[in-house]
Parts: C-alpha cells; sequence; structure tokens
C-alpha cells in the first residue's frame, strides 16, 4: 500500500526553525516529484514547494522562496520541509503529497496525513 | 498566476441529491483540471483528475467534465460521506493553484 506519513509538527515562536519529514512507504520517493501543501485553520489548500522527481529541481510559491527549503533523502525514503524564519502566516496543517502521471494525467493520487505548525510566541 | 473561482461556495443538499460544482480558470488550462474531496481533519482525497478522469476507487456516482476556463464537477446521489469540502486544482501551470472550496452540507 502505498502510504506517506509525516512527522510531528509543533509550537514555534515567530522567527523559529522547525524541519518537517514525511516518509514513503510502498514506492520508491526518488522517482516521484513530491510536494507540499498547507492549509491555514478554517482555509482553503495552499500549494507551498515541490521536487522533481528524476532532475530535483525545486518550485517554492512567492510567500516561502528564500525562507523553506524542500529536499529528500533516498535511502531513508523521506522528503523534507526545512522551515526558517517562520512567520505567524505559516501557521497551518502542512501535507506533503505525491504526483503521478505526466502530461494532461498529472495528479496528487497520494497525501499524507497532514501535520499541524503553529508559529506563535 | 491562475485564479481558480469554484461556485458556490457552500451548498446544501440531502441525501440523495444531485449536486454540481463549478470552477472558472482565470485562463485557458486545457484539462488540466482535478477535484478532491476533503473531509473535516482529513487529507484531501483524489476524485477526478484530467477534468473528467475518475480515480482508481473513487465511485462512479462522481463526474468531471469541461475544458478551458469552465469546469464542473457533479455528484448523482449524494450519500453520507459526501457531505464535505471540494477543491479544484490546477496542474497547467507554476504555481499550481486550488479554488476556494465548496463546502456541501445538509
Amino acid at each position: 500500500d502505498v502510504q506517506l506519513v509525516e512527522s510531528e509538527g509543533g509550537l514555534v515562536p515567530p522567527g523559529g526553525s522547525l524541519r518537517l519529514s514525511c516518509t514513503a512507504s510502498g514506492f520508491t520517493l526518488s522517482i516521484y516529484a513530491m510536494y507540499w501543501v498547507r492549509q491555514a485553520p478554517g482555509k482553503g489548500l495552499e500549494w507551498v514547494s515541490t521536487l522533481g522527481g528524476t532532475d530535483g529541481t525545486t518550485y517554492y510559491a512567492d510567500s516561502v522562496k528564500g525562507r523553506f527549503i524542500i529536499s529528500r533523502d533516498n535511502a531513508k525514503n523521506t522528503l523534507f520541509l526545512e522551515m526558517k524564519s517562520l512567520r505567524a502566516d505559516d501557521t497551518a496543517v502542512y501535507f506533503c503529497a505525491r504526483h503521478s502521471g505526466s502530461g494532461i494525467s498529472r495528479r496528487l493520487d497520494a497525501w499524507g496525513q497532514g501535520t499541524l505548525v503553529t508559529v506563535s510566541s | 498566476d491562475i485564479q481558480l473561482t469554484q461556485s458556490p461556495s457552500f451548498l446544501s443538499a440531502s441525501v440523495g441529491d444531485r449536486v454540481t460544482i463549478t470552477c472558472r480558470a482565470s485562463q485557458d488550462i486545457s484539462t488540466y483540471l482535478a477535484w478532491f474531496q476533503q473531509n473535516p481533519g482529513r487529507a484531501p482525497k483524489l476524485l477526478i483528475y484530467a477534468a473528467s478522469t475518475l480515480q482508481g476507487g473513487v465511485p462512479s456516482r462522481f463526474s468531471g467534465t469541461g475544458s478551458g476556463t469552465e469546469f464542473t464537477l457533479t455528484v448523482t446521489s449524494l450519500q453520507p460521506g459526501d457531505f464535505a469540502t471540494y477543491y479544484c486544482q490546477q496542474f497547467n501551470s507554476f504555481p499550481l493553484t486550488f479554488g476556494g472550496g465548496t463546502k456541501v452540507e445538509i
């Protein structure tokens, strides 16, 4: 079975840092593009970052560019999101998701359970 | 950035009803559109991709149509588990964007 399990989030003061992880099972993470998507409390879904599969190209939303870094450890089949200079508006549930398919069949077909990151003093 | 506008934002329905949700894109996205269902406290679940292709394991009462800038998600015969929030999402170009959501409630 395909499964994505995220690490626990937590409470972080403004300006602080946190690293999220997302461990995959049932598939080889390195051959898929992987995404982080977040959802602020009571709000909709917001794309955060993407890590390409074979080429490892990274993409970031403007709201996190320069503060967040997406990466992976192939040996551990794990995706990471390193978050720095956190702000109150980064408070959200963070989901990792797998990108499958190509062309018009591109889709986010597997999601982690989500982990809450709260930025507050 | 491509904006996706969903309507309605809220929809009141009953078990057995047929409901339709619309998603409008700010520019032509061909059929690079997916639909997700999200229940409270849960991750989004992929229902449809490529505008009209049903994801494996998703009941056939869910269907999607459209291309270009206008898309619809239809649920025939609503079931209790279908009372949730639905999001459209485009894969035409970065940044990947989502619609604002449609909450289907009793």
